[in-house]
């Protein structure tokens, strides 16, 4: 398969929680990106890390790179409802010029009031 | 970063018969992305659409089934011929680069259905 894994395909939390979704790929990346979707709709970038950072931060995102593990996690804290949504991680490669988005399997997260 | 205008956002389609969907950008970019999403699923990239040149095509994906169209850097067609109830999905077009600081865009979608 094209895709990396994701896990937990699920995860259901508590508002005022943390959510930790994390990330496998298969190929050596140029960046990884992660992404929400509400309800099957477009997607809403959320930040991007490239292979030489290891730690980033955006508002109440936080999320590691670990290119030896190929692996990515991503961390939202004090969660809310809204941040009810699926959650996707995306790789491109750098044998890849053209830049081709390859996602992974998906988070699905919900967070009760 | 770029703004897509994806046409139709749904549609339900008889079998046998074909759907085009559009993707207009506000700004000219050099490669466009058509994904699948199957029900409950991930996106899985169709095809990378090059201006002046053929697309490429992902393993499982043939242009016979998904003729794109790239006419000039602001615009894509994907087509989904003969369709079948198997094509039912959501459909999105995406652009971006890989060395970019911003991450990449994509069209709201068209939410297929064959009936």
């Amino acid at each position: 398969s094209q895709q990396g894994e994701e896990d937990p395909q699920a995860l259901s939390i508590q508002e005022g929680e943390n959510a930790t979704m994390n990330c496998s790929y298969k190929t050596s990346i140029n960046n990884l990106q992660w992404y929400r979707q509400n309800s099957g709709r477009g997607l809403v970038h959320l930040i991007l890390i490239r292979s030489n950072e290891r730690e980033k931060h955006s508002g109440r995102l936080r999320v590691t790179l670990d290119t030896s593990k190929k692996s990515s996690s991503l961390l939202i804290t004090a969660s809310r409802a809204a941040d009810t949504a699926s959650y996707f991680c995306a790789t491109a490669s750098v044998y890849n010029q053209g830049g081709k988005l390859i996602f992974g399997q998906g988070t699905e997260l919900s967070v009760k009031p | 970063s770029a703004v897509i205008s994806q046409k139709p956002s749904r549609d339900i389609c008889q079998r046998g018969t074909s759907l085009t969907i559009q993707c207009q950008v506000d700004s000219q970019v050099t490669m466009m992305f058509w994904y699948r999403q199957q029900p409950g699923q991930s996106l899985t990239l169709i095809a990378t659409a090059n201006q002046g040149s053929e697309a490429t095509y992902e393993s499982g994906f043939v242009i016979d089934k998904f003729p794109i169209s790239r006419p000039n850097l602001t615009f894509s067609t994907l087509t989904v011929s003969n369709m079948s109830p198997e094509d039912s999905s959501i459909y999105l077009c995406s652009v971006g680069e890989r060395d970019t600081t911003y991450g990449y865009t994509f069209g709201s979608g068209t939410r297929l259905t064959v009936v």
